[in-house]
């Protein structure tokens, strides 16, 4: 079974400029979660979907950052602009279902985004 | 007060040795619990889940879970220099499938 799929593995960019981040969860997984992880910590949520919806989205700066999951499969991170402290690794993960307590979540490899 | 405490160590251990790592959370209402292990820049890996109080185990894994406490642990048997990573705690928040990590505990084996 294929696991969550992540693209680019890495992108450096300037400040001010925009930056996609593209994720494939797991066949059949029907939430999937963008986390932003910086150094030494753990991961923090920035929104959750559940099929095509997004049901949390508290912790997503909406002034630089948007997402979308279309079709209830793939999504897309973006940030526009781009600022210093946003660099950290993005990670996708995914999980059958959510809202009930028995939710194991997968991660994909992640996206190393550096703004210079 | 983090919601997910956990002490970044780095906790060192000789190979062979039983590892353990602990984890505090102050959300009474937590139903899930999670270990990750995350190698140097990888992502995270699920290890293991727990839902009720007690042990669980798997291979040379065990967690273990105390509610009561607001407590959680894994223990590493027969520790190995593959074992060296960051372990990473995670909770779920009620039946929101909401995850909060905590920082993490270094862990090394040494041979």
């Amino acid at each position: 079974e294929a696991g969550v799929v992540q693209s680019p593995r890495y992108k450096i960019i300037e400040k001010k400029q925009p930056v996609a981040f593209w994720c494939n969860p797991i066949s059949g997984h029907n939430t999937l979660y963008w986390y932003r992880q910086n150094l030494g910590q753990g991961p923090e949520l920035l929104i959750r979907y559940e099929n095509e919806e997004a049901v949390d989205d508290s912790q997503l700066p909406k002034d630089r950052f948007s997402a979308e999951r279309l079709k209830g499969v793939d999504s897309t991170l973006k940030i526009q602009p781009a600022e210093l402290g946003d660099s950290a690794v993005y990670l996708c993960a995914s999980s059958f279902q959510a809202g009930i307590s028995y939710n194991e979540q997968f991660f994909g490899p992640g996206t190393r985004l550096t703004v210079l | 007060q983090k919601e997910v405490e956990q002490n970044s160590g780095p906790l060192s251990v000789p190979e062979g040795a039983i590892a353990s790592l602990n984890c505090t959370y102050s959300d009474r209402v937590s139903q899930s619990f999670f270990w990750y292990r995350q190698y140097s820049g990888k992502s995270p890996e699920l290890i293991m889940s727990i839902y009720s109080n007690g042990d669980k185990e798997d291979g040379r894994f065990t967690a273990q879970l105390n509610k009561a406490s607001q407590y959680v642990s894994l223990l590493i048997r027969d520790s190995q220099p593959s074992d060296s990573a960051t372990y990473l705690c995670a909770v779920g928040s009620g039946n929101t499938g909401k995850l909060i990590f905590g920082q993490g505990t270094t862990l090394q084996v040494k041979p």
